[in-house]
């Protein structure tokens, strides 16, 4: 079955990049659209953005200045940098899998997520 | 501030049935389809609804979803303490910035 795992520094001092990799197994990360979220703790879900292997992406306008996502095929990793960071970006940080079409909203596979946060 | 609107929290009785609903704008849930997310306390998000109104594999019959114009609703029949969980709606956005946006959640209790 489908699977997702984050990895990552758990810690990032503020000002820092944050970089996170998501390591699919059980489906090819060349045939779909894979998505970041976060969530802070006792909030809701924020939706990062999304990439293709093709290097399409989509952003949170919110985020946008301060994301790059990419995509390594030959680990069939996606990975996500924020740069910059802030108290404010401590979250825990999910991958998944998809939307498929930019009509959906449908994240068919998520991983268990990573708890990051940003302290000096 | 989420861009779809849930009410924060919703609660029922084992047996029975609960509706949450999830406000958006033409840009988003008028104009696309919306899918609804079922987190359990310490888990990660699951899809529970899709395509508006269908279900993944697995995903029991008692959760319902339906879509009427700029917004959207899950019904919950036959409640069951396991279903005590946080509840997302979410939906394509084609504003100037196309990207997924989320309701804040609703935090179902069964009492």
């Amino acid at each position: 079955q489908v699977q997702l795992q984050e990895s990552g520094p758990r810690l990032v001092k503020p000002s820092e990049t944050l970089s996170l990799t998501c390591t699919v197994s059980g489906a090819s990360i060349s045939t779909y659209y894979w998505s970041w979220i976060r969530q802070p703790a006792g909030k809701g879900l924020e939706w990062i953005g999304r990439i293709y292997s093709s290097g399409d992406t989509n952003h949170n306008p919110s985020l946008k200045s301060r994301v790059t996502m990419s995509v390594d095929t030959s680990k069939n990793q996606s990975s996500l940098k924020l740069r910059s960071v802030t108290a404010a970006d401590t979250a825990v940080y999910y991958c998944a899998r998809g939307p498929m079409t930019a009509v959906t909203a449908d994240l068919d596979y998520w991983g268990q997520g990573t708890l990051v946060t940003v302290s000096s | 501030q989420s861009v779809l609107t849930q009410p924060p929290s919703a609660s029922g009785t084992p047996g029975q049935g609960v509706t949450i609903s999830c406000s958006g704008a033409g840009s988003n849930i008028g104009s696309n389809t919306v899918s609804w997310y079922q987190q359990l306390p310490g888990t990660a998000p699951k899809l529970l609804i899709y395509n508006n109104n269908k279900r993944p594999s697995g995903v029991p019959d008692r959760f319902s979803g339906s879509k009427s114009g700029t917004s959207a609703s899950l019904a919950i029949s036959g409640l069951q303490s396991e279903d005590e969980a946080d509840y997302y709606c979410a939906a394509w956005d084609d504003s100037l910035n196309r990207n997924v946006v989320f309701g804040g959640g609703t935090k179902l209790t069964v009492l």
